[in-house]
């Protein structure tokens, strides 16, 4: 069975910082494209970044490129988001996903609220 | 950015009938392999995402063929031939064609 357990979220404050980590099992990990997707109270969803298979690619939406990096072991069958420079609207439900085409299996999520 | 519009985006059914959903996308989604990566989510209150379209209308495993999906180029669709009570939820279409990826607004189905 495919599953995607995030961890690492929390309160923080404006400025702060914070890791996000996604174990993942029931799949090959080191075979797929990996993602982070977000989600802030009550709105929609938007893409955060991926990362291609072996860690050589990567990419982000506008709004948190220089502030956030994506990365991955594939030796322990883990997804990352480092987060820094964070901003209230930064405050979210951050998911991964497996994919990138369009990503097949979800995690549950984890809670992000940047706040003082 | 590829922007993808959706319409409605909200939508009251009444259960048994059926329900559509348009996405439309600022740019082709044809993808140098000529494939077409429009993806289509349901999000029920309080989950996560699910997927329950993707390359425009291949169904995943699981999913209740009364769902489908269609379209071409910049314009999608997804049906609901017989809106059922498990169907209530958000809705979005995504695309996986261009970076950044880009979702829609979310189309919100709810029962009359």
């Amino acid at each position: 069975e495919v599953q995607l357990v995030e961890s690492g979220g929390g309160l923080v404050q404006p400025g702060g910082s914070l890791r996000l980590s996604c174990a993942v099992s029931g799949f090959t990990f080191s075979n797929y494209w990996m993602t982070w997707v977000r989600q802030a109270p009550g709105k929609g969803l938007e893409w955060v970044a991926n990362i291609k298979e072996d860690g050589s690619e990567k990419y982000y939406v506008d709004s948190v490129k220089g502030r956030f990096t994506i990365s991955r072991d594939n030796a322990k069958n883990s997804l990352y988001l480092q987060m820094n420079s964070l901003r209230a609207e930064d405050t979210a439900v951050y998911y991964c996903a497996r994919g990138t085409w369009g990503p097949r299996y979800w995690g549950q999520g984890t809670l992000v609220t940047v706040s003082s | 950015d590829v922007v993808m519009t959706q319409s409605p985006l909200s939508l009251p059914v009444t259960l048994g009938q059926p329900a559509s959903i348009s996405c439309r996308s600022s740019q082709s989604l044809v993808y140098s392999d000529g494939d077409t990566y429009l993806n289509w989510f349901q999000q029920r209150p309080g989950q996560s995402p699910r997927r329950l379209i993707y390359k425009v209308s291949n169904r995943d495993s699981g999913v209740p063929d009364r769902f489908s999906g269609s379209g071409s180029g910049t314009d999608f669709t997804l049906k609901i031939s017989r809106v059922e009570a498990e169907d209530v939820g958000v809705y979005y279409c995504m695309q996986g064609t261009h970076w950044p990826r880009t979702f829609g607004q979310g189309t919100k189905v709810e029962i009359k």
